[in-house]
């Protein structure tokens, strides 16, 4: 089984400082991971993704997240967040064998002016 | 560009009535799922179709709630009879491979 723990449940931070919401989890077996973005009232998109390869994988937002396997950690970054940022971050797992995902609870960022 | 598609995306009842949700996934997806997302909390599993057949429904209260995917396309989450609880908001996803795409999602609301 897996299990995903986002450490911060809210995230308050002003328009272009940097930003970090933070990933870890627990399983038993190599696994897929993922950052949604869910906005108001809509499902929830895929942000970036990582699979094997490089550890750091960017999106075309300017998001990043970096997979450190000895930390079992996922934590997703951005240099500078915009207003349009504000959202509903959720990291998520599956292994490779079904693909079935397990979500964190969430964190909701909100980008001040 | 192909999405999922839900109704109604948004469902107020009462209690001990049924209610009954639709999705749509994006075509040639064989794989379907719905998802449960209580407010405050990341979405849960309740069921997960291959084509028509059911792969795991191990998280969906049978005793009030079924879901079908009869032709392998479209699918219906029945809930009957709703309790105050199963208010959150009902998500479907389809996927090919790793990546799921979801729906809007409907908001139910029991009274």
């Amino acid at each position: 089984a897996q299990s995903v723990t986002q450490l911060d449940s809210q995230v308050p931070v002003f328009e272009e400082a940097p930003v970090e919401l933070r990933c870890n989890y627990s399983s038993s077996v190599s696994v897929y991971l993922f950052w949604y973005v869910q906005y108001p009232n809509q499902g929830l998109q895929l942000l970036l993704k990582y699979l094997s390869g490089s550890t750091l994988v960017e999106s075309i937002n300017g998001f990043e997240a970096e997979f450190n396997k000895s930390q079992t950690s996922f934590h997703l970054r951005k240099p500078s967040v915009h207003i349009s940022d504000t959202a509903e971050y959720f990291c998520a797992v599956s292994p490779p064998s079904n693909y079935k995902l397990t979500f964190g609870k969430g964190t909701l960022l909100t980008v001040n002016p | 560009e192909a999405e999922v598609a839900q109704s109604p995306r948004y469902k107020i009842t009462e209690k001990s009535q049924a209610v009954a949700f639709w999705c749509d996934p994006i075509s040639g997806h064989a794989t379907l799922y719905w998802y449960r997302q209580i407010l405050g909390q990341g979405p849960e599993l309740l069921v997960q179709f291959q084509d028509e057949s059911v792969v795991d429904d191990s998280q969906l209260p049978k005793d009030r709630f079924s879901a079908e995917r009869l032709k392998g396309v479209d699918s219906t989450l029945k809930i009957q009879p709703a309790e105050l609880g199963d208010s959150a908001m009902y998500l479907c996803a389809s996927s090919l491979d790793y990546e799921q795409f979801f729906g809007p999602g409907t908001r139910l609301t029991v009274l």
